[in-house]
């Protein structure tokens, strides 16, 4: 169970959009629609911001957005903003009935 | 609003065994599935596992030999237990709560309890 591929590290400057992928498997992301990205600033637990592949839970920003195409989940910052800077991760439920977090991606604000 | 917090010791020696206890407030720990997750200093988020309150259990392949999730319904808590410690457990450890709708993603994070394995 090899954890999911996300890029190490994605910038942008405030207002740009950026995207960060998220690859498994066909027994995982590609299998179904039970993705879920978390934002996780430094000493501090991880907050849902998106789940289902394309939910957003009440009080997340409408910044936020979640897809899905094949083995690839992706989630989108829109309006990027100096807040935004955080490490995100993506988590699937595989098919043996467990989960496996994406390796993390560190989105820095130029 | 439910509250989870991570309680058990913080220094533990190698090759002994790792307790956490996260007990849960606000809410009751029947009728969903919980989970824990750890993240090694300056790395990212492992799965370790999840319980259902009826006290069914999976966990991450590479771990299941160590780990023994546990629920106790009277008490609102559920436990981690993991045995045989390294330095490699080294790591905040998370309890979770899994939403009440599909059970696939974790809406409520405790604040995290970093337990250091070293003699």
């Amino acid at each position: 169970q090899s954890a999911l591929t996300q890029p190490a590290s994605v910038s942008g400057s405030p207002g740009q959009s950026i995207t960060i992928s998220c690859t498994g498997t066909s027994t995982d992301v590609g299998g179904y629609n039970y993705v879920s990205w978390y934002q996780q600033y430094p000493g501090k637990a991880p907050k849902l911001i998106i789940y289902g592949v394309t939910n957003r839970p009440s009080g997340v920003s409408n910044r936020f957005s979640g897809s899905k195409s094949g083995n690839t989940a992706s989630l989108t910052i829109s309006g990027l903003q100096a807040e935004d800077e955080a490490d995100y991760y993506c988590i699937s439920f595989t098919s043996i009935e467990t989960y496996v977090f994406g390796t993390g991606t560190e989105v820095t604000v130029l | 609003q439910v509250q989870l917090l991570e309680s058990g010791p913080r220094l533990v020696q190698p090759s002994e065994t790792l307790s956490l206890t996260c007990t849960v407030s606000g809410g009751s720990i029947s009728g969903y599935y919980w989970s824990w997750i750890r993240q090694s200093p300056g790395k990212g988020l492992e799965w370790i596992g999840f319980i259902h309150y009826t006290g069914r259990t999976n966990c991450k392949p590479s771990l299941k030999s160590r780990v023994t999730i546990s629920v106790d319904t009277s008490g609102n808590e559920f436990s981690l237990r993991l045995t045989s410690v390294t330095a490699a457990d080294t790591a905040t450890y998370y309890c979770a709560k899994y939403d009440s709708g599909t059970s696939t993603y974790l809406d409520y994070w405790g604040q995290g309890a970093l337990v250091t394995v070293a003699s």
